[in-house]
């Protein structure tokens, strides 16, 4: 699986936005880049993901690098129930028993300050 | 909104005892999956099973560990003979609705494994 490379931590102010990076220079054609979060004490949770194009969903935006190699989640006002662990992870399309499975790396802990 | 979900929710077994951890999947969903999270680690790829069978698993997923979906619904997850280091939250997931590629995976709750 395509590595992934993210600042350890980073910190936000309750309702400012937050740009979470991601490095993925190795990633290939068919790999998806999916972004998961995992709240405190609980499972990951998915957050969004794409593949050339940039995505909007309610949780969050995608930016996606023109060259594939860098991603950015855009959280457009943190709350404080946005602190958890962010996970960027490249994925490989799903055909029959193929899944591409999710690979976690360490991710990058989001801390909101109220 | 369909969940997975996961029993029990903590469970404490003594060493080398048999543990099964339940889970039971979104129910149109085709790829199924185990997870584990030992205390202050990141979550770790177990096996994931489509088609009745595994489709691929990591080197902690040795012979003591296997997986069954035994009556169309439940999906679970069956340590033969637990270890110290087994301790940790085992997250079980599914994905993959019929036509859909690359979709997201949903995750239960999780299941604590204690060992003692």
């Amino acid at each position: 699986d395509a590595k992934t490379t993210q600042p350890n931590s980073m910190e936000s102010n309750e309702e400012e936005p937050v740009h979470l990076p991601c490095n993925h220079s190795t990633i290939s054609g068919t790999d998806y880049i999916h972004w998961y979060r995992q709240l405190p004490s609980q499972g990951p949770e998915y957050v969004i993901h794409g593949l050339t194009s940039n995505v909007n969903n309610r949780m969050a935006s995608l930016a996606i690098a023109e060259d594939r190699k860098s991603s950015t989640l855009i959280l457009h006002r943190a709350t404080l129930r946005d602190a958890a662990v962010y996970y960027c992870i490249l994925r490989g399309r799903i055909y029959g028993g193929s899944q591409g499975n999710l690979i976690f790396g360490k991710g990058t802990k989001l801390s909101v300050k109220p | 909104e369909p969940e997975v979900t996961q029993t029990p929710s903590h469970q404490v077994t003594q060493m080398g005892q048999e543990v099964i951890l339940r889970c039971v999947p979104i129910s149109n969903h085709l790829y199924f999956y185990w997870y584990r999270q030992i205390l202050g680690q990141k979550v770790e790829f177990l096996v994931s099973f489509y088609n009745n069978e595994i489709s691929e698993k990591s080197e902690i997923f040795d012979d003591q560990f296997s997986v069954e979906r035994p009556d169309g619904s439940n999906f679970t997850l069956k340590i033969r003979s637990t270890k110290l280091e087994d301790s940790a939250m085992y997250f079980c997931a599914s994905g993959g609705d019929r036509g859909r590629v690359s979709g997201e995976l949903f995750f239960g709750e999780g299941s604590r494994l204690t060992v003692l």
